[in-house]
């Protein structure tokens, strides 16, 4: 089976940087991805991880290192349209037509 | 830009009736899913779909629930006999198009309360 960890919560500043951090075990390899979801809204797609590294798109980017079961979402200049829930997930990579599995989410609260 | 569509957007049923959730996923994609967040949860995987058959289920998606491709736009779920605990949003996703296979789309979701 699969299983993913990451944090419940987490709160910043405007303007600040914060990384949600994602551990996982797996029972094969799988790649990770980083989905967004407002208050219970379609969750929506941010980022995808299926070799080693850093994954940049704006003013967010993700990380994978596949030897520590260990990847990261990192958000820059964060804006409050930013809070919400933050999933990693793991799937088959490139694979087409297999599962999602999610972590719990980790909400994200920015203040002003 | 495609999107996946979803109706009802909420539903409410009487607990032992049946329900059928309806999607209509992006039309050139091939996989199609559903899951489910009972609020306040994660989101879980019931099943996927894929060239009209199911191509992985898992535990939650039992003798109660099943799906259909009844035309070549609609995929459905329906849950023959709803209970408390299948309150919940329900996510119709897919894949697949152009062979573009790492992002999963998802759809408004249709929120199930059972009384």
């Amino acid at each position: 089976g699969q299983s993913l960890e990451q944090p419940s919560e987490v709160t910043a500043v405007e303007g600040a940087i914060v990384q949600i951090n994602c551990t996982y075990q797996t029972s094969g390899f799988y790649g990770l991805s980083w989905y967004q979801q407002h208050d219970g809204g379609a969750p929506t797609f941010l980022s995808y991880n299926g070799l080693d590294g850093l994954e940049e798109t704006g003013r967010f980017s993700s990380f994978l290192s596949r030897s520590d079961s260990y990847g990261y979402l990192l958000l820059q200049e964060l804006q409050m349209k930013d809070s919400a829930s933050y999933f990693c997930a793991v799937r088959a990579p490139n694979q087409a037509g297999t599962a999602l599995i999610f972590g719990k989410g980790t909400t994200l609260s920015v203040s002003s | 830009e495609p999107e996946v569509t979803q109706t009802p957007s909420h539903q409410v049923t009487q607990m032992g009736q049946e329900v059928i959730l309806r999607c209509v996923p992006i039309s050139n994609h091939l996989y199609f899913y559903w899951y489910r967040q009972i609020l306040g949860q994660k989101v879980e995987f019931l099943v996927s779909f894929y060239n009209n058959e199911i191509s992985e289920k898992s535990e939650i998606f039992d003798d109660q629930f099943s799906v259909e491709r009844p035309d070549g736009s609609n995929f459905t779920l329906k849950i023959r006999s709803t209970k408390l605990e299948d309150s919940a949003m329900y996510f119709c996703a897919s894949d697949g198009g152009s062979g573009a296979y790492n992002e999963q789309f998802f759809g408004p979701g249709t929120r199930l309360t059972v009384l």
